[in-house]
């Protein structure tokens, strides 16, 4: 079974609105991290935001935020006001286990293509 | 401050050749990551090293690959022979890891700028 799954291969929005970029993971431990990585075209990872699993609220860092449904094992990343430089591919990933059980490996999602059109 | 540097950046290389990659990870992160991205298998673990000691090499397509990280560092990845299969961007990540993770530290990996490998 997939770990990570983005049912999303493309998705397109328009410039200042808000986009979700679906993300659903599969693990039996209750101890995990969740990630968002951006790469843009020049090809860096560039991290955006973290959710560990005992996390309350849901994980903000400036236009970005995590929807975390624990229950539907979920972790959608929400950009709001989408400017043209968001164009990019986006990893959703997952670190399982605490960390020191199984390391700090992270399980790569196969990603999405966002474009911001204008 | 450095991040995670990798050489070389491009290389091309025939089939049946030796490749070597070559990364320096952030000083003082003791975990050090090989992924590989492809098209067709998107990221990909290679192996991962806990202070120096590799932990987990299952991702490791065949025995033409292989990976060393002799000190804090220093690691590489080599390929020989080489095949176009192996063409692809190979990625060093390195990140506090383990027991050493402070309670507000996400653990995250930091990435360097890719080794693209194209295997004529």
């Amino acid at each position: 079974a997939q770990k990570i799954t983005q049912t999303q291969p493309g998705m397109f929005v328009q410039e200042k609105e808000a986009v979700t970029l679906d993300c659903t993971y599969d693990t039996s431990d209750q101890s995990y991290g969740l990630f968002w990585y951006k790469q843009p075209s020049s090809g860096e990872m560039i991290f955006l935001i973290y959710q560990g699993s005992y996390d309350e609220q849901n994980a903000t860092e400036g236009r970005y935020s995590l929807n975390f449904q624990k229950a539907r094992k979920s972790a959608n990343l929400v950009i709001s006001a989408s400017q043209l430089g968001d164009s990019a591919m986006y990893f959703c990933a997952m670190r399982e286990g605490q960390s020191g059980k199984y390391g700090n490996k992270l399980v790569f999602g196969a990603g999405t293509i966002l474009r911001v059109k204008s | 401050d450095a991040g995670v540097i990798q050489s070389p950046r491009h290389e091309v290389t025939e089939m049946g050749q030796e490749v070597t990659l070559r990364c320096k990870p952030i000083s003082g992160h003791n975990s050090l990551f090989w992924y590989r991205q492809t098209m067709m298998r998107g990221l990909e673990l290679l192996i991962y090293f806990n202070n120096n000691v590799p932990i987990d090499d299952s991702g490791m397509p065949e025995d033409r690959f292989s990976a060393k990280m002799p000190n804090a560092s220093f690691s590489t990845l080599k390929i020989q022979p080489s095949e176009p299969r192996d063409s692809a961007v190979y990625f060093c990540a390195s990140s506090l890891g383990a027991l050493s993770l402070p309670r507000d530290n996400t653990g995250e990996l930091f990435f360097g700028e890719g080794s693209r490998l194209t295997v004529l």
